[in-house]
C-alpha cells in the first residue's frame, strides 16, 4: 500500500462529457503529480501541484484542468471527452518540490464510449 | 520523440537465473534514473534509482548500473523469482526540467518456473 488513494477505481462515460478524478497524497507529501497511461505506453507526465500551487505542467490539453486543496488531495477534471481520452489516469505524492522517489496510487481507468 | 527506451516489450527468464533490463536514454541533461515495478491493476512502485555520479547501485537482489557513454542503463535481478514477474519501467530526470520524470514504454518481465 503506498499510501496514496485514487477514486473511483474505474469511470465509464461518453464523448462529449466531464469527470472529475480524485487524489489522496500519502501523509506528509506536499506534492501531487498526475499521469496518463494510454495502451502499451509509457507514462505521460500531465501536472504537478506542490503545496497548493501549480509547480509543473507536462503535455496536458487544454481541456484538461487541476488543483490541489488547502488540505492538499488533488483533482483532476477532464472535460469536453473524447474517444482518446481513454486510459489509466495515476496520480502520484513526493515530499518535496523535486522529491524521489514519487509513491503512485492505483489509478483510475477511464473509458470513453 | 523518445527521450528513454526500452527496447524489449517482454522477457521471459528461468527462476534462479539473472534478469537483465535494458533502458537507453537520449538525453544527455539525465541525471538521476529510477526503476519502477508494475503488477496489474496496480500503481508503479518504486524499486531502485541510480544518480549519474555513480555507475552502480545495489539493494538486495536488484542492481542497476549506468553507462553515461553509452546513455544506457540495466536492471539486474540475482535470483529470479515467480514475485519478480511484472512490468518494470525505466524512468529518467534532469535538474533543468524541474526533476520530471520522463518515462520509458515498459518491458513485461515472466519469471517461468
Amino acid at each position: 500500500d503506498s499510501g496514496v488513494t485514487q477514486t473511483p477505481k474505474h469511470l465509464i462515460t461518453a464523448t462529449g462529457q466531464r469527470v472529475t478524478l480524485r487524489c489522496s497524497p500519502r501523509s506528509g507529501d506536499l506534492s501531487v503529480y498526475w499521469y496518463q497511461q494510454s495502451l502499451d505506453q509509457g507514462l505521460q507526465f500531465l501536472i504537478q501541484y506542490y503545496n497548493g500551487e501549480e509547480r509543473a505542467k507536462g503535455n496536458i490539453l487544454e481541456r484538461f484542468s487541476a488543483q490541489q486543496f488547502p488540505d492538499l488531495h488533488s483533482e483532476l477534471n477532464l472535460s469536453s471527452l473524447e474517444l482518446g481520452d481513454s486510459a489509466l489516469y495515476f496520480c502520484a505524492s513526493s515530499v518535496g518540490p523535486t522529491g524521489q522517489p514519487q509513491h503512485f496510487g492505483d489509478g483510475t481507468r477511464l473509458s470513453i464510449l | 520523440d523518445q527521450q528513454v527506451k526500452q527496447n524489449s516489450p517482454s522477457l521471459s527468464v528461468q527462476e534462479g537465473r539473472i534478469s537483465i533490463l535494458n533502458c537507453d536514454y537520449t538525453n544527455s541533461m539525465f541525471d538521476y534514473f529510477l526503476w519502477y515495478k508494475k503488477y496489474p491493476a496496480e500503481g508503479p512502485t518504486f524499486l531502485i534509482s541510480i544518480s549519474s555520479i555513480k555507475d552502480k547501485n545495489e539493494d538486495g537482489r536488484f542492481t542497476v548500473f549506468l553507462n553515461k557513454s553509452a546513455k544506457h542503463l540495466s536492471l539486474h535481478i540475482v535470483p529470479s523469482q515467480p514475485g519478480d514477474s511484472a512490468v518494470y519501467f525505466c524512468a529518467a530526470s534532469a535538474k533543468d526540467s524541474n526533476y520530471q520524470l520522463i518515462w520509458g514504454a515498459g518491458t513485461k518481465l515472466i519469471i517461468k518456473p
